[in-house]
């Protein structure tokens, strides 16, 4: 089956760390995404990528980085630099509507 | 600037009423695309619906319709005789279109809460 997986679903990290999301698809999408879901909030958008070797920043990138070396893959990393990572990650791919992942909820302890 | 408002934060409902969550939209482009999300606790959001700007029909899949009206900017989704399992959080957005390879920045409203009592 076709699909977004993200892993892993439960993420615990200590301050100053950086940690590494995973998302892969195999919908052959060239667009993904990465969305960031705040308690009782929508989703705000951190980065997406087009293509291959291409990647915007979106409405909140500070503090996070991603890359895209394959068209399966668009890892995001939560830097240290971000003030207030705990949240719900989402990532998505596109061609005519979103197709998301099942998520990872991360926590700073 | 692009925006979508749902307005109703929470919706509670007994199982088999009929339920209307709102969506009103702002946006500047002629062409732009609608779209229904449905979020369960599990967390993943599911693709309910999409609309392109161009079609002002109306749909139905069983019980669920959509009301897109270009007028108000809105496009209000309504679940007929609700049941337990609709009980989710459901996202309004809102996309540009872009040519190409179909990577478009979408806005999501705040979502709105729906609990279905037995």
């Amino acid at each position: 089956d076709g699909g977004i997986t993200q892993s892993p679903k439960y993420l615990f990290r200590k301050e100053g760390q950086n940690v590494t999301l995973s998302c892969e698809q195999n919908l052959n999408h060239d667009a993904m995404y990465w969305y960031r879901q705040d308690p009782g909030q929508g989703l705000r958008l951190i980065y997406y990528s087009q293509i291959v070797n291409d990647f915007q920043k979106g409405d909140i990138a500070e503090g996070y980085s991603v890359s895209r070396e394959k068209k399966e893959s668009f890892p995001l990393t939560v830097t240290s630099a971000q003030k207030n990572p705990t949240a719900f990650y989402l990532c998505a791919s596109s061609l005519y509507g979103y197709t998301f992942g099942s998520g990872t909820r991360l926590t700073v302890v | 600037a692009q925006k979508v408002t749902q307005a109703q934060t929470e919706i509670s409902v007994v199982e088999k009423e009929d339920v209307t969550l709102d969506c009103v939209y702002e946006t500047r482009d002629t062409t732009y695309y609608l779209f229904w999300y449905k979020q369960p606790p599990s967390g993943e959001l599911v693709f309910l619906i999409r609309r392109n700007s161009f079609d002002e029909q109306n749909e139905i899949s069983g019980r669920y319709s959509w009301n897109f009206q270009k007028s108000t900017s809105s496009f209000n989704f309504t679940i007929t005789a609700s049941q337990v399992v609709d009980s989710a959080v459901y996202f309004c957005a809102l996309s540009e279109a872009r040519r190409g390879t179909g990577g478009f920045k979408t806005i999501f409203g705040a979502g709105t809460r729906l609990f279905v009592k037995a």
